[in-house]
């Protein structure tokens, strides 16, 4: 069976330092990796999605980038953290774009 | 960018009782519509993947409904207990994957 985990659960940091939050999916290949986030009172945005490794499509504009060094391994980052980077962290995956995503745990990231 | 729109935002019912909610979405350009259920401290999880016009799916208490022509989706809960209480998501099939609404946050009360 699938399974998908994220690490770290929980993330304080002061602005402006660095951020890298990593996923990775077991028992299957070539997913589609997806990465969200939902901001205290809004929706999950959906920030990067990734059709295989190298491959990274951004959704909105932001002090955030994406990596994808392995077929089954999702890097979320940043250089510099913004207050406005606070949020829920979800990262998931489909078999194609279109299908059902399977979520992971999450990472809380609070930023002061 | 779709627009996939929830309502109620929030909702208080009293356990036993039957509820509904609503996803309206574009009606153009329909391929799939899903429905998630988000608990406190827990991952979404998918509940449907609605495709054709007039489909209807049904998981326990839990069912939907789905008019592609109109451009909405109902989700039902028939007899309300506790562990309903969770934010249910729609999202909305396109070409660079899902677009989510804002969920509507149900609370069941004892």
């Amino acid at each position: 069976s699938q399974t998908i985990h994220q690490w770290p659960a929980t993330l304080v940091q002061p602005v402006g330092s660095p951020l890298s939050l990593e996923c990775t999916v077991e028992g299957t290949s070539n997913p589609n990796l997806y990465w969200y986030r939902q901001a205290a009172g809004r929706g999950l945005q959906l920030l990067f999605y990734s059709v295989g490794i190298g491959q990274i499509s951004s959704e909105v504009p932001q002090n955030l980038s994406a990596s994808r060094p392995q077929d089954r391994q999702f890097i979320l980052s940043s250089k510099k953290l913004l207050l406005s980077d606070s949020g829920f962290y979800l990262c998931a995956w489909s078999v194609w774009v279109n299908n059902e995503q399977f979520f992971g745990p999450g990472t809380r990231l609070t930023v002061l | 960018i779709l627009n996939v729109e929830q309502s109620p935002q929030s909702l208080h019912v009293q356990e036993g009782d039957s509820t509904n909610f609503t996803c309206s979405f574009p009606s153009s350009n329909f391929y799939a519509l899903h429905w998630y259920r988000w608990e406190t401290a827990k991952s979404p999880e998918a509940l449907f993947v609605m495709t054709l016009n007039g489909d209807e799916k049904k998981k326990g208490r839990i069912s939907a409904t789905l008019n592609t022509k109109e451009g909405y989706s109902y989700l039902y809960i028939k007899g309300s207990q506790p562990e309903d209480s969770a934010t249910y998501l729609c999202a909305l099939s396109g070409a660079d994957g899902l677009t989510f609404g804002k969920g509507t946050h149900l609370i069941i009360q004892p």
